[in-house]
């Protein structure tokens, strides 16, 4: 069954230091995702992309933070200043979008460890 | 943000019993509703899902059942497995996104015991 692959699986960054989380969506899906789950606390969206651009971001996605879809099949997520409050699991998800309802599919996770 | 609640942050059954997990939300905007199950060190891996227009959807083992009026829907495991111990997310989809971003419940931790 196709999956949606992220890399790395764990990241340790400095504080202040760029990060780039990346992820291989499912291949003929039309809607990619990344959402954050800080230790303890809820999964909570931060972007959503559609047809090369973002459709639409939540509040903590704020200037720090960018997505991009280099080519056809990676989807990356950078944090440019990273802070210690960044810590948390990164989740890339997709989803089909045609045909109907169809649920989000998501990876295993990046882990951001910032020091 | 407490749109999707999930009040029970654990719950342990007995293998071949039922299991059921609890959702309440706030937003009557809501148009999906969706299941995810969670092991440690994976991703939420989808389980089941149901639209705001319908009150019950089944397949398999696993049946969500949505109580609009109540705000509520919960997730109907029979029989409970081993295999099914994990975290299970509730999650609702607003009609207002058209990009189909879900909002997430806490999560609560199933333990089918042996």
């Amino acid at each position: 069954e196709p999956e949606v692959t992220q890399t790395p699986s764990h990241q340790v960054t400095q504080m202040g230091q760029e990060v780039i989380l990346r992820c291989v969506p499912i291949s003929n899906h039309l809607y990619f995702y990344w959402y954050r789950q800080i230790l303890g606390q809820k999964v909570e969206f931060l972007v959503s992309f559609y047809n090369n651009e973002i459709s639409e971001k939540s509040e903590i996605f704020d200037d720090q933070f960018s997505v991009e879809r280099p080519d056809g099949s990676n989807f990356t997520l950078k944090i440019r200043s990273t802070k210690l409050e960044d810590s948390a699991m990164y989740f890339c998800a997709s989803r089909d979008g045609t045909g109907g309802y169809q649920p989000q599919h998501f990876g295993d996770g990046t882990r951001l460890s910032i020091l | 943000d407490q749109q999707v609640k999930q009040n029970s942050p654990s719950l342990s059954v007995q293998e071949g019993r039922i299991s059921i997990l609890n959702c309440d939300y706030t937003n009557s905007m809501f148009d999906y509703f969706l299941w995810y199950k969670k092991y440690p060190a994976e991703g939420p891996t989808f389980l089941i899902s149901i639209s705001s227009i319908k009150d019950k959807n089944e397949d398999g083992r696993f049946t969500v059942f949505l109580n609009k009026s109540a705000k509520h829907l919960s997730l109907h495991i029979v029989p409970s497995q081993p295999g099914d111990s994990a975290v299970y997310f509730c999650a609702a989809s607003p009609g207002s996104s058209n990009t189909g971003k879900l909002i997430f419940g806490q999560g609560t931790t199933l333990q089918v015991k042996p």
